[in-house]
Parts: structure tokens; C-alpha cells; sequence
């Protein structure tokens, strides 16, 4: 069973920040929380990943609570061709750094 | 474009036949996995290649069977397919060493039908 629970589908207007929400209330001290997107028929596309502390890239920023319970990945400016199934995996880089995907969130942007 | 080329694109084999996927990683990259994306649902972990060794398997029968070769190049086999083996199937490539968190590139998957 995947350990994340996201929302199965948002909607995000084009140029609008895509806030997409995750909870891992589950996880341990050395899991780190890794998010995904898949545009369709593709393969998964990594965005970012962090263990406790907030980060940053070209593509989006990752914002962890505290208590390392939940997440929120950040699209500061969605595009049209930010439509993609996003996957909140959380993984502890042993047994191969096995993903886990649930069934994530299904992020429309609208014109 | 994620450097990592998948072939067949597509294939269609016969409840009970044999196949070997084939993936190419990204150069540099010492690293690969498999996955088995049923159609409507995330991908599903089957094993992890480093450096020519197995380092880690998801919940898969043995039928499912792998190598990884010199140039980090990778086959999936499957033996006696099952309709139910009908699935994407991913490979992604990394430059991490085992115990450290690293992304994974995927490539375009290789689509198999078994009737």
C-alpha cells in the first residue's frame, strides 16, 4: 500500500501558483519524500525531493511541515503543459530506492 | 527528453510466450529499475539493477527476471505471460549509490499486450 494519500484531482488556472497537497503521516525519520509528475503516455518525470528541510529548484518548490506529516508541492507558475498526474512517494533509499506510487494527484490547468 | 531509450515501443505476444524488453540508460548513469504500470494506476516497483548486481525487488514472481550489463544497459525478461503481465513498462536510470536518496529518469516505457 502506497504510504501517501493525495487529492485524485485539482484544478489550476494558467499563470496561478498549483499548490498539491500530501499527507505521509506515517513516515519515518530516514524516508525522504520524493514528487513525480506523469504527462500522459510518458514516462514519470522527477520534479524534486527533501527529507525535512524546504527545497527549491527550476521546477518547484517542496514545502514539508515540521512535524514531516504532510507536504505541499508549489508550481509557482502553471502552464498548460504543467496537465500531468503528479505522485507524492515517499521512500527510505534501501530495497533499491523503490518507488511507491499511489494513485496521485490529477492536476488540470485551465486557460 | 530523459536520455533513457526503451525498445520495443510496442509489442504483442501470446498468453504463455517469453519477452525481453530492453533499455538503454542515460550515459553515466550505474543505476536501473523496472516498473509495471497497469493501465489506469501508478507504476509498480519490480527490481533495481546496480552495477550488474539484483539490489532490491518488489512484489513480482520469479518469471520476472532481469540483468543489468557492463555498459549499465538492462533487460526485463518475463516467462510464461499472463494476460494479466498486459501493462507500460518503465525503466529508469540513476547515477545515486544504494542508502542515498537520488531521481530516477525514466524512459518512455515499452507497451506489451498478451492475448
Amino acid at each position: 500500500d502506497a504510504k501517501t494519500t493525495q487529492p485524485p484531482s485539482m484544478d489550476c488556472a494558467e499563470g496561478r501558483a498549483a499548490n498539491l497537497p500530501c499527507n505521509h503521516s506515517t513516515i519515518s525519520g530516514n524516508e525522504y519524500v520524493y514528487w513525480y509528475r506523469q504527462i500522459h503516455s510518458q514516462g514519470p518525470q522527477y520534479i524534486i525531493h527533501g527529507l525535512k528541510n524546504n527545497e527549491t529548484n527550476e521546477m518547484a518548490s517542496l514545502i514539508i511541515t515540521e512535524d514531516r506529516k504532510s507536504s505541499t508541492l508549489i508550481l509557482p507558475h502553471a502552464t498548460l503543459r504543467d496537465t500531468a498526474v503528479y505522485y507524492c512517494i515517499v521512500s527510505d533509499n534501501n530495497a533499491g530506492n523503490m518507488l511507491t506510487f499511489g494513485g496521485g494527484t490529477r492536476l488540470m490547468v485551465k486557460p | 527528453e530523459t536520455g533513457v531509450t526503451q525498445s520495443p515501443t510496442h509489442l504483442i505476444k501470446t498468453r504463455g510466450q517469453q519477452v525481453t524488453l530492453r533499455c538503454s540508460s542515460q550515459s553515466g548513469h550505474n543505476t536501473v529499475s523496472w516498473y509495471q504500470q497497469a493501465l489506469g494506476q501508478g507504476p509498480q516497483f519490480i527490481f533495481q539493477y546496480y552495477r550488474e548486481e539484483e539490489n532490491g525487488r518488489g512484489n513480482f514472481p520469479p518469471r520476472f527476471s532481469g540483468l543489468q550489463f557492463p555498459n549499465y544497459s538492462s533487460e526485463l525478461n518475463v516467462n510464461a505471460l499472463e494476460l494479466d503481465d498486459s501493462a507500460l513498462y518503465l525503466c529508469a536510470s540513476s547515477s545515486g549509490t544504494p542508502g542515498t536518496a537520488y531521481e530516477q529518469y525514466f524512459g518512455p516505457g515499452t507497451r506489451l499486450t498478451v492475448t
